[in-house]
C-alpha cells in the first residue's frame, strides 16, 4: 500500500543552526503535502504546505521543497529557536481523500 | 471559536465494553478524519468521511465503527474494545476543495487505555 517514509526519527540542533528533514512518498497520485508540527498535549497544527505543482515554498522561517520526479518532499527551518521544539509530521494525499503521515520526527532545539 | 472537539480526553476502561468517542466541529468541514498515533508509527488514519452518510476505511478500520448522520459530528466507536486499541486518537476536519483534501483541523485528542 501507499506509505511516506519520515527521516530523520530525531534531531537535535544547536539554537540558531538549520534543521532539514526529509519524506519520501510512495503513490505517485499523490497531489498535497503537508507538514504538521505537534506541541506536547496537543493536536498537530499545519505549518506549511504544498501542492504538487509548485516546486518550493516559503513562509518566513520555514520552507518545504518538492521534487515529483523522485517523489520525495523536505521541511526545512532555518534560525531555530527553543519553541521549534516538537514533533513534526509530513504527510501525502491525493484525490482519493486518504491522508498518509509519515512516522513524525522529534525535533530538539538547545538553547 | 472555529474548532473541533473530542469527548472524553482521558478513558480507562476494560475489554469488551462498548464506547464511544466524539468528535464535532463548527467550520462547517465537509470531511472528517479519524487517526490513532503510536509511538514510531506516527499518524494513521482509521476512517473518513468526505460528506454527511459518505464514510470510507482508511489503513487501520478493523475494530472501529464510525458514522456521519449529521455534517458537524462524526463518532468513533469500539463495539468491543482490545488492549491493541489503546492509543491516542484524534478526529480532524477540513474543507474539500475541488476534490481535493485541505489543511486538516485537529482536535485535542482522546487517551484511550484498554486494560
Amino acid at each position: 500500500g501507499e506509505n511516506v517514509e519520515q527521516h530523520p526519527s530525531t534531531l537535535s540542533v544547536q539554537e540558531g543552526d538549520s534543521a532539514v528533514i526529509k519524506c519520501t512518498y510512495s503513490d505517485s497520485a499523490s497531489n498535497y503535502f503537508p507538514w504538521y508540527k505537534q506541541e506536547l498535549g496537543k493536536g498537530p497544527q499545519l505549518i506549511i504546505d504544498i501542492r504538487s505543482n509548485v516546486g518550493e515554498k516559503k513562509d518566513q522561517r520555514i520552507a518545504v521543497t518538492l521534487n515529483k520526479t523522485a517523489k520525495h518532499f523536505s521541511l526545512h527551518i532555518t534560525e531555530t529557536q527553543p519553541e521549534d521544539s516538537a514533533v513534526y509530521f509530513c504527510a501525502a494525499s491525493s484525490g482519493s481523500f486518504k491522508t498518509i503521515f509519515g512516522a513524525g520526527t522529534r525535533l530538539f532545539v538547545k538553547a | 471559536e472555529a474548532q473541533v472537539t473530542q469527548n472524553p480526553r482521558y478513558l480507562i476502561t476494560v475489554t469488551g465494553k462498548k464506547l464511544t468517542v466524539t468528535c464535532s466541529q463548527n467550520m462547517n468541514h465537509e470531511y472528517m478524519s479519524w487517526y490513532r498515533q503510536d509511538p514510531g508509527l506516527g499518524l494513521r488514519q482509521i476512517y473518513y468521511s468526505m460528506n454527511v452518510e459518505v464514510t470510507d476505511k482508511g489503513d487501520v478500520p478493523e475494530g472501529y465503527k464510525v458514522s456521519r448522520k449529521e455534517k458537524r459530528n462524526f463518532p468513533l466507536i469500539l463495539e468491543s474494545p482490545s488492549p491493541n486499541q489503546t492509543s491516542l486518537y484524534f478526529c480532524a476536519s477540513t474543507y474539500t476543495t475541488s476534490g481535493r483534501v485541505d489543511e486538516q483541523f485537529f482536535g485535542p485528542g482522546t487517551r484511550l487505555t484498554v486494560l
